[in-house]
């Protein structure tokens, strides 16, 4: 089982749709998560992160964590055409290194 | 916000050359470097890690004589591909912590470079 199971999709929606990205993890430790956007041929770029269980805002983004499921998600509110990228959730491993999720390819169709 | 960069954003070589891929933080010092590949439609797999001015830890799998890298300033990473391949085209990708080495530093990604071997 690996660490951090994030389903590759694709996803394609609709303009204006509420997009909802998952994540589940196995290592009840892991306490500090990031979602990553990797737009083709191009590096990561850190969205967000948390801490804690509950939610965090940011601008149409918001990132959600369970704790007692393993389950993270980040929902993008009025989805533009501009959001479809890769979306990786990653979690540190301990010491330098941090886990990837394989990414979840979205599309939003205008 | 911190940039990296990376140089070339592209290569195409012969089987059996070396190449080398430049990684620079343009606006802070880079206590540790990372470099990743990634293959189509997949994630991203680490290959090593460096800190400037000791050798790289190399992650299980990855061949250190043919993937070399020199951290040789706080700025400056290099990875070089050594008698490359066609199994080694990828796309190569390096990130920086200026952090303590917290596991919470946040990476800064470079741009990524394709690499091609003919």
């Amino acid at each position: 089982q690996k660490e951090v199971e994030q389903d590759p999709g694709p996803l394609s929606v609709p303009e204006g749709a509420i997009v909802s990205l998952n994540c589940t993890y196995s290592n009840s430790a892991f306490q500090y998560f990031m979602w990553y956007r990797q737009y083709s041929r191009k590096g990561p770029e850190l969205l967000m992160y948390t801490y804690s269980s509950g939610n965090k805002e940011d601008g149409r983004f918001t990132a959600q964590v369970d704790k007692s499921s393993k389950y993270i998600s980040l929902f993008i509110r009025d989805s533009q055409p501009s959001d479809s990228a890769t979306y990786l959730c990653a979690t540190p491993a301990g010491g330098f290194k941090t886990i990837f999720g394989a990414g979840t390819r979205l599309f939003v169709k205008a | 916000g911190a940039v990296v960069s990376q140089h070339p954003s592209w290569v195409i070589c012969k089987s059996g050359t070396s190449v080398k891929i430049e990684c620079r933080s343009l606006d802070f010092q880079a206590t540790t470097m990372f470099w990743y590949r990634q293959f189509p439609k997949q994630s991203l797999m680490l290959m090593a890690t460096s800190n400037e001015g000791s050798k790289a830890t190399y992650e299980q799998g990855v061949e250190k004589d043919k993937f070399l890298i020199n951290h040789a300033s706080l700025t400056l990473s290099t990875l070089t591909v050594t008698s490359a391949h066609p199994e080694d085209s990828s796309f190569y990708i390096c990130s920086a912590i200026a952090g303590e080495g917290s596991g919470t530093d946040t990476q800064y990604f470079g741009p990524g470079t394709r690499l091609t071997v003919l």
